[in-house]
């Protein structure tokens, strides 16, 4: 079983739509999650972080995390075109190496 | 956060040769890694790049294969040698920072480069 799971979509929706996206995790051993967002050629750039459980808001944005049940999940408000890209969640543990693991990535299309 | 620069940032190369990949940051960074992407995938980590030291590498990586340069606090290379088609990838730079909370909180990518190898 991988770390951490990811549904890969694709996943498309209309402009304005709430979108959903979801993760789950297997080992306890983390100390924060990270959802990055991935336009096509380019690199993961940072969307937002959480320590802990309960949401995190930021814009049209909200990070939530559960721990009882290992569930992450990212929430796009009022999405927009703008907003079509894949979305990789990421955990890291408090050990030395700061290693990120990733999930798949979902890839999300918000059509016009 | 700091600002990656990465090239090239693609390549076409023929089996058995090699391509280093370079990463110029634009400040001093403690940590620096090296990530795979392939096709469809996501990322996989290849290695930590020591600032003086050996590279440390992850489970199915080896020196051989994917030797690290890491000079100084800003600067990093990434050669993939005796390519395979198997090599063929996204190979992107990363490097971790602070975010002011306690650790290394914010992670920052470089935005590849996309190896095809013939």
């Amino acid at each position: 079983q991988k770390e951490v799971e990811q549904d890969p979509g694709p996943l498309s929706v209309p402009e304005g739509a709430i979108v959903s996206l979801n993760c789950t995790y297997s080992n306890s051993a983390f100390q924060y999650f990270m959802w990055y967002r991935q336009y096509s050629r380019k690199g993961p750039e940072l969307l937002m972080y959480t320590y802990s459980s309960g949401n995190k808001e930021d814009g049209r944005f909200t990070a939530q995390v559960d721990k009882s049940s290992k569930y992450i999940s990212l929430f796009i408000r009022d999405s927009q075109p703008s907003d079509s890209a894949t979305y990789l969640c990421a955990k890291r543990g408090m050990d030395s190496s700061y290693k990120l693991i990733f999930g798949s990535g979902t890839r999300l299309l918000v059509r016009p | 956060s700091a600002v990656i620069s990465q090239k090239p940032s693609r390549d076409i190369c023929q089996r058995g040769t090699s391509l280093t990949i370079q990463c110029q940051v634009d400040s001093q960074v403690t940590m620096m890694f090296w990530y795979r992407q392939q096709p469809g995938q996501s990322l996989t980590l290849i290695a930590t790049a020591n600032q003086g030291s050996e590279a440390t590498y992850e489970s199915g990586f080896v020196i051989d294969k994917f030797p690290i340069s890491r000079p100084n606090l800003t600067f990093s290379t990434l050669t993939v040698s005796n390519m395979s088609p198997e090599d063929s990838s996204i190979y992107l730079c990363s490097v971790a920072w602070e975010l002011g909370i306690g650790g290394w909180d914010g992670y920052t990518f470089g935005s590849g480069t996309r190896l095809t190898v013939v």
